[in-house]
């Protein structure tokens, strides 16, 4: 299994949809998990964070199921200015010191 | 101002040349970090310190080197640069167990 797989997308989806992510990772021994978004040419930005079973902020849900070893993000009423790459980030196996490997990201198009 | 500072935004440059980017922050966090990302692939870490004195290999450090002049400041310099190093290049820094900070990118073209 690799570090980090996220769905490859693109995810197209209408507004006021429903859309879900998923992300594999590989380290078992990993607490703590992210979502960062990123806009095209942007940098990454920390959308959530996910250190026991998930973690809701309005419209956005992350879900962390350790014994598959997968997190997933769900999006509720998706708007327009949802459309973005978000990316799965899991500290490094291995790694003696703080290390996070990111996704590849999964694009998301929110569309009129 | 922005906490996380690159400079250059843009650069194109030529094989061979020497290339240095630039980055400074302003939170006062120990830990910055230095990472590509190429289209199709996810961020990848070059190089990292968590304090002056401190310096790290990530995993992709052959052809870069760094210098973390002082707690707000760590280059990257590209010491003979490669068409396989053009790539959009972020600093990041973070405090132990929080989250990281990006800046808003460097993106370089090697000729």
């Amino acid at each position: 299994r690799k570090e980090v797989e996220q769905d490859p997308g693109p995810f197209n989806v209408p507004e006021g949809a429903t859309v879900a992510f998923n992300c594999t990772y590989s380290n078992s021994a990993s607490q703590s998990f992210f979502w960062y978004r990123q806009d095209c040419r942007k940098e990454p930005k920390l959308l959530m964070s996910v250190y026991s079973s998930g973690n809701e902020d309005g419209r956005f849900t992350a879900q962390l199921n350790r014994a598959s070893q997968y997190i997933s993000l769900l999006i509720r009423d998706s708007k327009l200015s949802d459309s973005a790459t978000y990316l799965c980030v899991v500290p490094r196996a291995g790694a003696g010191s703080y290390q996070l490997t990111f996704g590849k990201g999964t694009k998301l198009s929110v569309i009129p | 101002d922005a906490d996380v500072t690159q400079t250059p935004r843009n650069r194109i440059t030529k094989t061979g040349k020497r290339i240095m980017l630039e980055c400074s922050q302003t939170k006062g966090h120990d830990r910055m970090y230095w990472y590509r990302q190429d289209p199709g692939l996810g961020l990848r870490l070059i190089y990292y310190s968590f304090d002056v004195k401190d310096i790290n290999k990530g995993e992709i450090s052959d052809g870069y080197s760094v210098s973390r002049q002082a707690q707000a400041k760590f280059s990257l310099s590209l010491e003979s640069a490669i068409p396989n190093q053009t790539a959009l290049y972020f600093c990041a820094t973070s405090e132990p167990g929080t989250v990281l900070t990006f800046g808003a990118g460097s993106r370089l073209t090697v000729l």
